[in-house]
């Protein structure tokens, strides 16, 4: 069974606070994202990496970085986090390049102040 | 920009009855369309991922449809329960990118 876990179900911060939120996959997958999910908008990719180093932006990257220093671990930071970077955000994992499926955690809701 | 759009947004239905869902997406450097149910406070599941024109997959009740030519896709769950209540997303890959673009989801609820 693949599993991808993060750090917290639920976060509250605040504003101006640096966050890390991280995530861990078990299935040896190249690939990692980093989505947020809100109401009627659906789940916006804000980063992505494609192996060890390597980071995309994504849709919505702006006001967030990313760290991939391991295979299996992909961190998403808010260097200094805002109110509207209040969300439910959601990291994936993907074998290489072929690899269709997705496979999400259980995202963490995070509330800035 | 490279939209999906699904409809409807939200659907209540009774015990028992079959329901569909709809996904639109863009019909060109069409790659994979995925399908996912999202229950609340769980991770979302895959259902379907679905890559050829007129592909038709199913998983017990539910089962989904695609045309990749008018760019659409079908869910339909035969009999709903209430155990199938959660928020069902459609995703689509084009050819260029390995990133999945959501559309909103239907939220389905199913009363007993």
């Amino acid at each position: 069974d693949v599993k991808v876990t993060q750090s917290s179900r639920y976060l509250v911060k605040r504003t101006g606070e640096k966050v890390f939120l991280e995530c861990v996959q078990d299935m040896d997958h190249e690939n990692m994202f980093w989505y947020r999910q809100d109401p009627g908008l659906g789940l916006r990719l804000i980063y992505f990496s494609y192996d060890v180093k390597m980071k995309e932006k994504g849709d919505i990257p702006e006001g967030y970085s990313v760290s991939r220093e391991k295979k299996e671990r992909f961190s998403l930071i808010l260097e200094s986090a805002s109110t509207n970077q209040t969300s439910m955000y959601l990291c994936a994992s993907k074998g290489r390049a072929g690899a269709l499926e997705q496979y999400f955690g259980p995202g963490t809701r995070l509330t800035v102040t | 920009i490279l939209n999906v759009e699904q409809s409807p947004q939200s659907l209540h239905v009774q015990e028992g009855d079959s329901t569909n869902f709809t996904c639109s997406f863009p019909s060109s450097n069409f790659y994979a369309l995925h399908w996912y149910r999202w229950e609340t406070a769980k991770s979302p599941e895959a259902l379907f991922v679905m890559t050829l024109n007129g592909d038709e997959k199913k998983k017990g009740r539910i089962s989904a449809t695609l045309n990749t030519k008018e760019g659409y896709s079908y869910l339909y769950i035969k009999g709903s329960q209430p155990e199938d209540s959660a928020t069902y997303l459609c995703a689509f890959t084009n050819q260029a990118g390995t990133a999945l673009i959501f559309g909103k989801g239907t939220t389905l609820s199913v009363s007993s």
